[in-house]
């Protein structure tokens, strides 16, 4: 299973652009880089997920270079609402089995 | 679509009694479901993963014997936590993946037990 590094906490301003980057150095080929977002006392949500270059979905876009060892995901114009701990999985298709690591806490000041 | 649902959503129960929680994908069939534990300002902790008609396959250090797992149907597994402890209070969540290429898990709402 590939490990993720993440940043623990970031703090951003309402209408900024937020960027979170995940380091999956160990990553295979079947692997899927998958994003979720939590909020206290509910079950994470799905956000986006991709295999490379780039995706972009109606709240978040993704980009993955090349090599795969990284993956950033991109919230444009955060509001109040976005404050909650954004997860980075990368996902063994077939393998199925998923650890989630420590996760990045976004807080958005007004 | 990809809706997960638990119940119930919140538990309180007394210390040596029992308790279940179900997991039920609303508008797929879930070939694979997963239990997490998620203690507070901590990481969701995988226990088990369990499969339709299948034994689940429990993480390291989860008691099997204690956090018993049925995947009776496509649509529906249930975690029992037998002779609950104050120790097994904590925020339970599943997820189910209907398989396919990418296994995107979804995640139910989660249950909060309380054990006195």
């Amino acid at each position: 299973l590939a490990k993720t590094t993440q940043p623990i906490s970031m703090d951003s301003y309402e209408g900024q652009e937020v960027n979170i980057t995940c380091s999956h150095n160990n990553i295979a080929t079947n692997d899927y880089i998958t994003w979720y977002q939590q909020f206290p006392s509910q079950g994470p949500r799905f956000i986006i997920q991709g295999y490379k270059t780039k995706v972009t979905n109606e709240v978040a876009s993704l980009f993955i270079p090349a090599d795969r060892k990284s993956s950033t995901l991109s919230l444009p114009r955060v509001s109040l609402s976005d404050t909650a701990v954004y997860y980075c999985l990368v996902v063994n298709t077939g393998g199925f089995k998923t650890i989630f690591g420590a996760g990045t806490r976004l807080f958005v000041k007004a | 679509g990809a809706v997960v649902s638990q119940h119930p959503s919140r538990v309180i129960c007394k210390s040596g009694t029992s308790v279940k929680i179900e997991c039920r994908s609303l508008d797929f069939q879930a070939t694979t479901m997963f239990w997490y534990r998620q203690f507070p300002k901590q990481s969701l902790m995988l226990m088990a993963t369990s499969n339709e008609g299948s034994k689940a396959t429990y993480e390291q250090g989860v008691e099997k014997d204690k956090f018993l797992i049925n995947h009776a149907s496509l649509t529906l597994s249930t975690l029992t936590v037998t002779s609950a402890h104050p120790e097994d209070s904590s925020f339970y969540i599943c997820s189910a993946t209907s398989g396919g290429a990418t296994d995107t898990q979804y995640f139910g709402p989660g249950t909060r037990l309380t054990v006195l």
